[in-house]
């Protein structure tokens, strides 16, 4: 069975250090993975997504993530966190097989940035 | 409007009522996805339309549960003799097309079972 796992409920970092949020995933095949965030009273908002190609994905708001495929992890990164990145940030994959999102989430990580 | 809309942001309703959840997805997309998130929870899959079909429905919990989406654009999530179990927000999203791509969210609705 599928599954995504989010080790860290939360996350807390200082604005302007950088910050990584941490995803590992099983799947039986090759894995489509994303990164969504949610802030309070908004819907999800996609990251962004690994599907083939370069490990280094880079995303909307400078975040980047980086497809590790011996360790089955996707772990989010930016360089300098700024405090409106505070937010519930998942991790979700899919497989290139199924042929549609049919997203498996994690539980999610709440990133908290202090001043 | 230009993303996911979904009706009513709020339900709160008796245990044993019905209730209607309606999904107006982005103009154009044929994919149309409902997932349900508890409290702490990532969200979980709960059905799949490509067009007016459920292509995948292996999400629903139980035959309480139905979606419809008779037209291909606007989806209504149908829950029967609801449950305190049932409360959760109910998220609806849509991409573009057949196969694997960003799918885009709307802001889900509160479902509140007492």
């Amino acid at each position: 069975a599928q599954s995504v796992a989010q080790p860290e409920d939360q996350v807390n970092v200082a604005e302007g250090n950088p910050l990584t949020v941490k995803c590992t995933y099983s799947v039986s095949g090759n894995p489509y993975l994303f990164w969504y965030v949610q802030y309070p009273n908004r819907g999800l908002q996609f990251l962004l997504k690994y599907i083939t190609g370069d490990n280094l994905v880079k995303g909307s708001y400078g975040f980047e993530a980086e497809f590790n495929k011996s360790q089955t992890s996707f772990h989010l990164k930016k360089p300098s966190a700024l405090v409106s990145d505070s937010a519930l940030y998942f991790c979700a994959v899919t497989l290139l097989s199924g042929g549609y999102n049919k997203l498996i989430f994690g539980a999610g990580t709440r990133l908290a940035v202090h001043p | 409007g230009a993303g996911v809309s979904q009706t009513p942001s709020n339900k709160v309703t008796e245990k044993g009522k019905y209730v209607e959840l309606r999904c107006d997805p982005i103009s154009g997309h044929t994919a149309l996805y409902w997932y349900r998130q508890s409290l702490g929870q990532g969200p979980e899959f709960l059905i799949y339309f490509q067009g007016t079909g459920a292509a995948d429905d292996s999400g629903l919990p139980n035959d309480r549960f139905f979606a419809v989406r008779p037209e291909g654009s606007v989806s209504t999530l149908k829950i029967q003799r609801t449950e305190r179990g049932d409360s959760a927000v109910y998220l609806c999203a849509s991409s573009p097309g057949q196969g694997v791509t960003e799918a885009f969210f709307g802001q889900g609705t509160r479902l509140t079972v007492v």
